[in-house]
């Protein structure tokens, strides 16, 4: 089982450029989450969906749209990159959405926006 | 919405001493305060939680304590082995509306064991 598996592991991108972030989940997870991660500042909620066909706004959703097609697919998107969306970038899920869930973290993606 | 602040932000204790990381939060409303580890390289990964409805949870060399009058909860590790450096970090469930289980996090703590 592969748990949480995210593409690519990292990638330099041109400011302006439009870009995917992939993550898939085995696990049949219901909650599905992206955090962005930079120093000093700790995680942060971008977006999340509590399950398949629905989404919502986290803490700094601004230059992000997510979807969620299927209930293990939770696609990223940055339609038009800036340098300040180089980050650190990771996907969650979780089985439920009731308090204590635990989330699960999948292996990040480096994302550096020149 | 909830507050996270998460001190100290590095941490180097000997081998074999305790390491304590704490956490406060300005949501009183806040019911779950889970704790990740971050290995280099990885993603974060629980290690311990605890739900307001108690003060202290132990499991093995690691414990977490909380005092929801003070709004703060520690994270407490004894006999601390190299294995345990990493980078540490506490949250608080905020809410943003609609559903629960969003996670607010602290900035984090790196904790390093010296042999």
């Amino acid at each position: 089982i592969a748990g949480i598996t995210q593409a690519p592991t990292s990638q330099i991108l041109a400011a302006g450029r439009r870009m995917t972030l992939r993550c898939t989940q085995d696990m049949r997870h219901n909650a599905m989450y992206w955090y962005r991660q930079d120093l000093g500042l700790g995680l942060r909620l971008i977006h999340y969906s509590n399950t398949a066909g629905t989404t919502g706004k986290g803490e700094v959703p601004d230059g992000y749209s997510v979807s969620r097609a299927n209930t293990d697919d939770f696609p990223l998107t940055l339609a038009s990159a800036v340098p300040s969306q180089t980050s650190v970038y990771f996907c969650a899920s979780s089985a439920g959405t009731g308090t204590g869930n635990e989330q699960f973290f999948g292996p990040g993606t480096r994302l550096t926006v020149l | 919405g909830e507050n996270v602040e998460q001190h100290p932000s590095t941490l180097s204790v000997q081998e074999g001493d305790s390491a304590v990381i704490k956490c406060t939060y300005s949501d009183s409303a806040s019911n779950y305060f889970p704790w990740y580890k971050q290995e280099l390289g990885k993603g974060p990964q629980l290690i311990i939680d605890i739900r307001s409805n108690v003060g202290e949870k132990k499991d093995q060399r690691i414990a977490v304590t909380l005092n929801k009058t003070a709004k703060h909860f520690s994270l407490h590790i004894t006999e601390t082995q190299p294995e345990d450096s990493a980078v540490y970090f506490c949250a608080a469930l905020g809410g943003y509306g609609g559903a629960t289980n969003k996670l607010i996090f602290g900035t984090g703590t790196l904790l390093a064991v010296q042999p």
